[in-house]
């Protein structure tokens, strides 16, 4: 049974970057996709990006090309979610999400979130 | 990019009673649909895949169905631990969710 665990509460600045992380136990780590998706504060859900740790192909949301960098490492099944040049509309929740490979797109394992606030 | 409109935005009922939920996409997208259920300070959870295949565990009083760009989500019978938000996702070029429906007790 897969889990994914996020890291913990991020507090940063306008301007700078923080990265999450999102580790993955149990399953075949590199064999499904992991995919970010955010929620604003009462707002909705946002697909952000995602990658196949196998391929180490990735595949950004056009709103955040060259902003954000998904990689994984597989050496301690984790897939980690870079945002930079942060401003106070990025204050969200972020997910981490699986897709198994071969299925229609369904995000079946979701990480419990990482609360990132951006104020100055 | 593909659009998907959720209706209604939200919704008043009670338990026991039928609740349908639509979803419009701005394009086809085939069967590449997928509802979630979303409780405050929670993650999503996966409620049906591929328009109408009920992920595993999800009790049977839910079901989906609809293909093309059309797409409906019920409940037949609400329960208490049923009110929450719901969103539909589109899967077929990229993904987009819908801007949800929040179920709410009457």
């Amino acid at each position: 049974q897969v889990q994914l665990v996020q890291s913990g509460t991020e507090v940063k600045k306008p301007g700078s970057s923080v990265k999450v992380s999102c580790k993955a136990s149990g399953g075949t780590f590199g064999t499904y996709a992991i995919n970010w998706v955010r929620q604003a504060p009462g707002q909705g859900l946002e697909w952000m990006g995602g990658i196949i740790p196998m391929f180490g192909r990735t595949n950004y949301a056009q709103k955040f090309q060259g902003r954000v960098t998904i990689t994984t490492d597989e050496s301690t099944t984790t897939a980690y979610m870079e945002l930079s040049s942060l401003r106070s509309e990025d204050t969200a929740v972020y997910y981490c999400a699986r897709i198994k490979s071969g299925s229609r797109g369904d995000m079946d394992v979701w990480g419990q979130g990482t609360t990132v606030i951006v104020s100055s | 990019d593909i659009q998907m409109t959720q209706s209604p935005s939200s919704l008043s009922a009670s338990v026991g009673d039928r609740v349908t939920i639509t979803c419009r996409a701005s394009q086809s997208i085939s069967s590449y649909l997928n509802w979630y259920q979303q409780k405050p300070r929670k993650a999503p959870k996966l409620l049906i895949y591929a328009a109408s295949s009920l992920q595993s565990g999800v009790p049977s009083r839910f079901s989906g169905s609809g293909s093309g760009t059309d797409f409906t989500l019920t409940i037949s019978s609400l329960q208490p631990e049923d009110f929450a938000t719901y969103y539909c996702q589109q899967s077929y070029r990229d993904y987009t969710f819908g801007q949800g429906t929040k179920l709410e007790i009457k």
